[in-house]
């Protein structure tokens, strides 16, 4: 079984400042975590994954994430917002042995506001 | 552009009707993926298909059903549709029948009124 969970359904953040939206997992297996990011009437858009390796990943729009699996967070962060930020965040796992797509479960999501 | 096209955009329909989405996936993806995304449930995962096959289900009601042709679209059929029903549908595709990473298609809204 594997779950998903965004605290903060909301954030808002001003432009320049830092963005950090937070993802908790559970998951039976090691993880395949990934974060998407949807525009206004558009589809979802990978920003990026980790699957094993290195567990500080760095994604697109300058966004990164760290694993850490004691702490089984996937938290998303970028130094600097930029209005075209704004958008809705989702956190995603996949927890099968082979982390394919099907078996991905995501959060409720997180919605981005950048002020001026 | 994720390469993924959704027709149509926008659907809206009775209840008790029936409905047909379609997909078309990236140049050479073979797996297809079908997500409700709804206020109430979230982002859920309908059904995949590899190469003309189904490969995998999860919440998937029995009214509802898809398939995928020889040429790789595919197709969410939905019917007997109630006001519950009125979700975005999302397709995605990956090359491979176990991908970690799809590609989604911007969506088709259906209201059911």
């Amino acid at each position: 079984a594997q779950s998903v969970t965004q605290l903060g359904s909301h954030v808002s953040v001003s432009e320049g400042a830092l963005v950090l939206l937070r993802c908790n997992y559970s998951s039976s297996v090691p993880p395949y975590l990934f974060w998407y990011v949807q525009y206004p009437n558009q589809g979802l858009q990978l920003l990026l994954k980790y699957t094993t390796g290195a567990t500080l990943v760095k994604g697109i729009n300058g966004f990164e994430a760290e694993f850490k699996k004691s702490e089984t967070s996937f938290h998303l962060t970028k130094p600097s917002a930029h209005m075209s930020d704004a958008a809705e965040y989702f956190c995603a796992v996949s927890g099968s042995l082979s982390g394919s797509a099907r078996q991905l479960t995501f959060g409720s999501g997180t919605q981005l506001t950048v002020l001026p | 552009d994720s390469g993924v096209t959704q027709t149509p955009k926008h659907l809206i329909t009775a209840t008790g009707q029936r409905v047909t989405l379609r997909c078309s996936p990236r140049s050479g993806d073979l797996s297809v993926y079908w997500y409700q995304q709804s206020l109430d449930q979230g982002l859920q995962f309908l059904i995949q298909y590899y190469n003309g096959e189904e490969r995998a289900k999860g919440n998937i009601l029995e009214r509802f059903s898809a398939q995928q042709f020889p040429d790789l679209h595919s197709e969410l059929n939905l019917s007997s549709l109630e006001l519950g029903d009125s979700a975005l549908y999302f397709c995605a595709s990956s090359a491979y029948r176990d991908s970690t990473e799809a590609f989604f298609g911007q969506g088709t809204r259906l209201t059911v009124v």
